[in-house]
């Protein structure tokens, strides 16, 4: 089955400071995507990256990043210089087989909270 | 704005009773997705349509259905309310069914259970 870990409950920060969000998978497919969600204290949930099984590159964007190793099944998101609009919940997800016709479904994993103090 | 539109936003009812969850896709998405978000169970798959027909089931309850219609707009019904239903639920939708597709959530239903 697939699932999702993400071991950080909440994390609180000061601003400018340099959080990561730790992800972590499991799937016995070789094929699947991964996904990190925004959902900001709005309460609508936003996407903001999908990596495939086969791309291991990390990427960059502006002061967002994620690290994905298939090696320790990890895909983990670090926010440099942090600000106060950064505080939301951040959600990893996994794109897993279910259903008829081969369809799959996405798996999100518990969330983490996090607080950027000014 | 997502593209996505969910109805009603906030809806308050007693146990025992019956809702019904609207949801109109972004255009020219084919597929639409159903997700319960509670404080203890987290952001759970209910059900996905494609194109009007069910592709995959989750952790969907009896009580609840769903469907979609020829306009591509999906409800969520759900029945015989309990205090354990209080939820947001989202839907989302995506181009296709695939599992490489991002999904595009609307802004959620929150159901309060009396």
């Amino acid at each position: 089955a697939q699932k999702v870990t993400q071991a950080q409950t909440e994390i609180s920060v000061v601003e400018k400071e340099d959080v990561t969000l730790d992800c972590v998978y499991e799937t016995r497919d070789t094929t699947y995507y991964l996904f990190w969600y925004k959902q900001p204290p709005s309460g609508e949930l936003v996407f903001l990256i999908r990596r495939n099984s086969f791309d291991e590159q990390n990427e960059i964007s502006g002061r967002y990043s994620w690290n994905f190793q298939k090696s320790t099944s990890s895909f983990n998101f670090t926010i440099t210089a942090s600000q106060v609009v950064d505080s939301a919940v951040y959600f990893c997800a996994l794109s897993a087989r279910g259903g008829k016709g081969g369809s799959e479904k996405l798996v999100f994993g518990k969330g983490t909270k996090l607080t950027v103090n000014p | 704005d997502s593209g996505v539109t969910q109805t009603p936003k906030h809806l308050i009812t007693a146990t025992g009773q019956r809702v019904t969850l609207r949801c109109s896709p972004r255009s020219g998405d084919l597929s639409v997705y159903w997700y319960q978000q509670s404080l203890d169970q987290g952001l759970q798959f209910l059900i996905q349509y494609y194109n009007g027909e069910e592709r995959a089931k989750g952790n969907i309850l009896e009580r609840f259905s769903a469907q979609q219609f020829p306009d591509l707009h999906s409800e969520l019904n759900l029945s015989s309310l309990e205090l354990g239903d209080s939820a947001l639920y989202f839907c989302a939708s995506s181009v296709v069914g695939s599992g490489a597709n991002v999904l595009t959530f609307g802004a959620g239903s929150r159901l309060t259970v009396l």
